[in-house]
């Protein structure tokens, strides 16, 4: 089951705050959350598991609600560099199981 | 620590011509995927292989795909013969373990563009 990513595209201006989420309609034991630039690898942000804790990386933070089986990517102030494609991708049981990727928020910051 | 290395970076090829990419994942990740990602969509796993076993290939179109990970190191993928839908770009991403806690790096892809 393919998590389903809210919203597809958004363009925000520098300092912008931005959200996105990721949403599944099973039972899921952690999300992934990628960037990946245009013509470039896919690159690491965090992962979240099931417990709904909050994760945090200099402005970029994310959040997984169980019981809403959704996690959310905040985007606080944002830079020229945080323009890209966001993935989440989706884990449904603890182990060996692979994950499933969302089609991608695709955002744009501008000056 | 070098990445995971592909190539090549692009292949262009006429369909029914047959094709390759090589990877080699991060020094110590016994865990490597294939994916293949399509114009404005998200990655989706072909294979994955612990050490050298294929341990997930539910994905892989087994008529025109294979992979092989002979010694548990670098991986090649090969399609044959290639059709105008393969056209994407194929990515090779590798982790310490196959355990979902662990982050799978991913390498820069090979674009295929079937004529």
């Amino acid at each position: 089951q393919q998590p389903v990513q809210s919203p597809q595209a958004v363009i925000l201006r520098e300092g912008e705050d931005a959200v996105i989420n990721c949403s599944s309609s099973k039972a899921l034991y952690s999300v992934h959350w990628y960037r990946q630039k245009h013509g470039e690898a896919p690159v690491f942000l965090m992962i979240l598991l099931k417990g709904g804790e909050q994760k945090g990386h200099e402005k970029i933070s994310a959040s997984f609600n169980e019981k809403k089986q959704q996690s959310s990517l905040y985007l606080t102030a944002s830079q020229l560099s945080y323009s890209g494609t966001y993935f989440c991708g989706t884990e449904k049981y603890e182990g060996n199981t692979p994950l499933v990727f969302g089609k991608g928020t695709r955002l744009s910051v501008i000056a | 620590e070098a990445g995971v290395v592909q190539s090549p970076r692009y292949k262009i090829i006429e369909k029914k011509q047959p094709v390759a990419f090589w990877c080699n994942p991060i020094s110590g990740h016994n865990t490597l995927y294939w994916y293949r990602q399509n114009l404005g969509q998200g990655p989706e796993l072909l294979i994955r292989y612990e050490n050298e076993e294929a341990v997930d290939d539910s994905q892989l179109p087994k008529d025109r795909f294979s992979a092989e990970r002979l010694k548990g190191v670098d991986s090649t993928l090969k399609i044959q013969p290639a059709e105008l839908g393969d056209s994407a770009v194929y990515l090779c991403a590798s982790s310490r373990t196959g355990a979902g806690t662990d982050t799978q790096y991913f390498g820069p892809g090979t674009r295929l563009t079937v004529l």
